[in-house]
């Protein structure tokens, strides 16, 4: 398994400003996701982060408003961007430790009022 | 093509009971399938996942029966107990397992009573 930490784990925001999301892994891994899950609903993929190369985006999600950085193999950030009451959210990011399955962070509960 | 139905949405057991929920997929490439249990306020967490090479796979209580022809693969929970109580997930992924992005079905709210 990995051992993932998110920052922070929640968050209430004002319409307009941005939140950058830490993710941090307990070992090296080569791959990490970002995840949106709205209230009561399932997880959708955002973005593929690899080290070194930029973030890969999902359909829907656009690099101006989900901005991601990939340091280094141990950590990545999402912002959220120019926020709306529509980001509000559980952000989650994960990780494929053994290519076998993703390992989920707590997540980060954004209210952006 | 790229969608996993899930049902039911919600499901009430009672304890010691068989919790069972469906998936469906369309996309003949997924060759990965995984339930995540989450709980409020936490991410979801692997309970047990399948390749479509075996058409069972049991852990402890919890059981995936998959259909291959028919695209289908369901959660099978045995003795359910109050501690079950959670969403589940099912999700699919291609090309070589967890690498690649993970669809998610909708999730199941399973409530286990006493």
């Amino acid at each position: 398994s990995a051992v993932i930490s998110q920052k922070p784990s929640r968050d209430i925001c004002q319409r307009g400003t941005s939140l950058t999301i830490q993710c941090q892994v307990d070992s090296q891994v080569t791959m990490m996701f970002w995840y949106r899950q709205q209230p009561g609903q399932s997880l959708t993929l955002i973005a593929t982060a690899n080290q070194g190369s930029e973030a890969t985006y999902e359909s829907g999600f656009v690099i101006d408003k989900f901005p991601i950085s990939r340091p280094n193999l141990t950590f990545s950030t999402l912002t959220v961007s120019n926020m709306s009451p529509e980001d509000s959210s559980i952000y989650l990011c994960s990780v494929d430790r053994s290519q076998e399955t993703q390992y989920f962070g707590p997540g980060t509960r954004l209210l952006v009022l | 093509q790229q969608q996993v139905k899930q049902s039911p949405q919600s499901l009430i057991v009672q304890k010691g009971g068989i919790s069972i929920i469906n998936c469906a997929y369309e996309n003949t490439a997924f060759d990965y399938f995984p339930w995540y249990q989450q709980f409020p306020g936490k991410g979801p967490a692997l309970l047990i996942a399948i390749r479509p090479d075996v058409s069972e796979k049991k852990e402890g209580r919890f059981t995936i029966s998959f259909n291959k022809s028919a695209k289908q693969f369901s959660l099978h929970i045995m003795d359910s107990q109050p501690g079950d109580s959670a969403t589940y997930f099912c999700a699919a992924s291609g090309y070589g397992g967890a690498t690649n992005k993970l669809i998610f079905g909708t999730g199941t709210l399973l409530a286990v009573q006493p």
